[in-house]
């Protein structure tokens, strides 16, 4: 049971690439996730997937697109990066039909964006 | 969502309980508080949550004071391991569209002391 992956763990893109951040979950949640982390900051919600075939807008979604491939999977791409988005993103997953959201986080990509 | 306040950071000696406090002053009579932690480097881990009453687990225990203006987290036993931001958060409960958005804070940062 490994929980949540996520693929790569380091990644350097020159300014104007694209890339697509890979998430995947092995405990059947209906909900993920997808959040960025600057250095001495909290964490901040990009998009969200409530169910399998929805995404959602969070707090920082520009710049950012989103994928929910099927029950398992939820990636993110950059179209074009820029040196803001210089970060550290993390995929989380969650069941929200207990009544409440316990989350489950990857162990992150850490971007850098030159 | 309620906004919550966290000092920046605590120093706990190690086999001591650590006490961490949270105001939520705002915090609805339908909001849940979760505690989260996040170890160096490594995505955030649920600890525990609560709406009215006290709550323990085996990793903390959760006191809310009875106007539900403010809590605290209390890890009986500090270890090394314990070092880590912790977040205490305010959402709705329940299974709704407004359940999904947790909002991290910069946190407490605790440091346990040997």
């Amino acid at each position: 049971n490994a929980g949540v992956t996520q693929t790569p763990k380091f990644q350097v893109l020159k300014t104007g690439q694209s890339m697509t951040l890979q998430c995947a979950q092995d405990m059947n949640h209906n909900s993920m996730y997808w959040y960025r982390q600057d250095p001495g900051m909290g964490l901040r919600l990009i998009y969200y997937s409530a169910s399998e075939g929805t995404t959602d807008k969070g707090e920082v979604p520009n710049g950012y697109n989103v994928s929910r491939l099927n029950k398992r999977e939820f990636s993110l791409r950059l179209e074009s990066a820029a040196p803001s988005q210089t970060s550290v993103y993390f995929c989380a997953s969650s069941e929200l039909d207990r009544g409440y959201n316990e989350q489950f986080f990857g162990p992150g990509t850490r971007l850098t964006v030159l | 969502d309620a906004k919550t306040t966290q000092p920046p950071s605590m120093d706990c000696a190690e086999g001591r309980a650590a006490n961490l406090p949270c105001n939520h002053s705002t915090i609805s009579g339908n909001e849940y508080v979760y505690w989260y932690r996040q170890i160096h480097s490594q995505g955030p881990q649920y600890i525990i949550h609560g709406l009215k009453n006290n709550e323990t687990n085996e990793m903390a225990s959760l006191i809310i004071t009875e106007d539900r203006k403010s809590s605290t987290l209390i890890l009986p036993h500090a270890t090394l391991r314990d070092t880590a931001v912790y977040y205490c958060i305010v959402r709705v409960a329940g299974s709704g569209a407004g359940s999904y958005q947790l909002t991290f804070g910069k946190g407490t940062k605790l440091s346990v002391i040997p």
